[in-house]
């Protein structure tokens, strides 16, 4: 099946700084989506890309659609303690709304 | 506006038993999706509805998984009979239509030993 792969797999920061992360693919993608998961919850939506270049910010979040639509990054700033979770992206690669991925997820820790 | 409903939120079971997983999405979301999430894995896609009909199910193993939505609303998931390798967590989530993003409920946790 198609796959998405995530970077870094996990991440140790102290609070307070900033955060990237990036998600890739070797297919081309119509909608990246960003996630967030704390234990025993669901994910919770936090940013959606429609468009190739889009760049997007959600508070201190920003996301952006790869040019080529075979990747995208999430940039948290000066991280908190409540960020602490796994962040997954996901795309969509069908015309009409079917095929979606989920990746590995990239799991964030943050110092105080 | 209330969430997507899912119940139980635990459940466990002995292989070779049967199981089934209840979905409430929200209020006017015409898709629904279940998924599966092994501990330490992004969720993966089961089954996707359109109202009460399925948009993409390649990936539901049907041998042993089925799901219905029967009014459009609602939805169930049924595993029968169970092994261990569908110890995970399965969530449901909605949209209102194909092309907007998903929203998800709490999951059902489940342990088959």
């Amino acid at each position: 099946g198609q796959q998405l792969n995530q970077s870094p797999q996990s991440m140790f920061i102290q609070e307070g700084e900033d955060v990237s992360m990036n998600c890739t693919s070797s297919s081309i993608f119509n909608t990246w989506l960003w996630y967030k998961q704390e234990p025993g919850e669901g994910p919770v939506l936090l940013i959606a890309l429609y468009k190739a270049g889009e760049l997007t910010s959600n508070g201190r979040l920003t996301a952006q659609f790869g040019i080529t639509r075979k990747d995208s990054f999430l940039n948290i700033s000066a991280s908190i303690p409540s960020d602490v979770g796994i962040y997954f992206c996901a795309g969509q690669l069908g015309n009409y709304g079917q095929n979606f991925v989920f990746g590995p997820g990239t799991r964030l820790s943050v110092l105080p | 506006e209330a969430g997507v409903a899912q119940s139980p939120r635990y459940k466990i079971i002995e292989k070779r038993q049967s199981v089934a997983f209840w979905c409430n999405p929200i209020s006017g979301h015409a898709t629904l999706y279940w998924y599966q999430q092994i501990l330490g894995q992004g969720p993966k896609l089961l089954i996707q509805f359109q109202n009460n009909g399925v948009v993409d199910d390649s990936q539901l193993p049907k041998d042993r998984f089925s799901a219905e939505r029967l009014k459009g609303v609602d939805s169930t998931l049924k595993i029968q009979p169970a092994k261990l390798e569908d110890s995970a967590v399965y969530l449901c989530a909605s949209s209102p239509t194909l092309l907007w993003p998903q929203y998800f409920g709490p999951g059902t946790r489940l342990l088959v030993l």
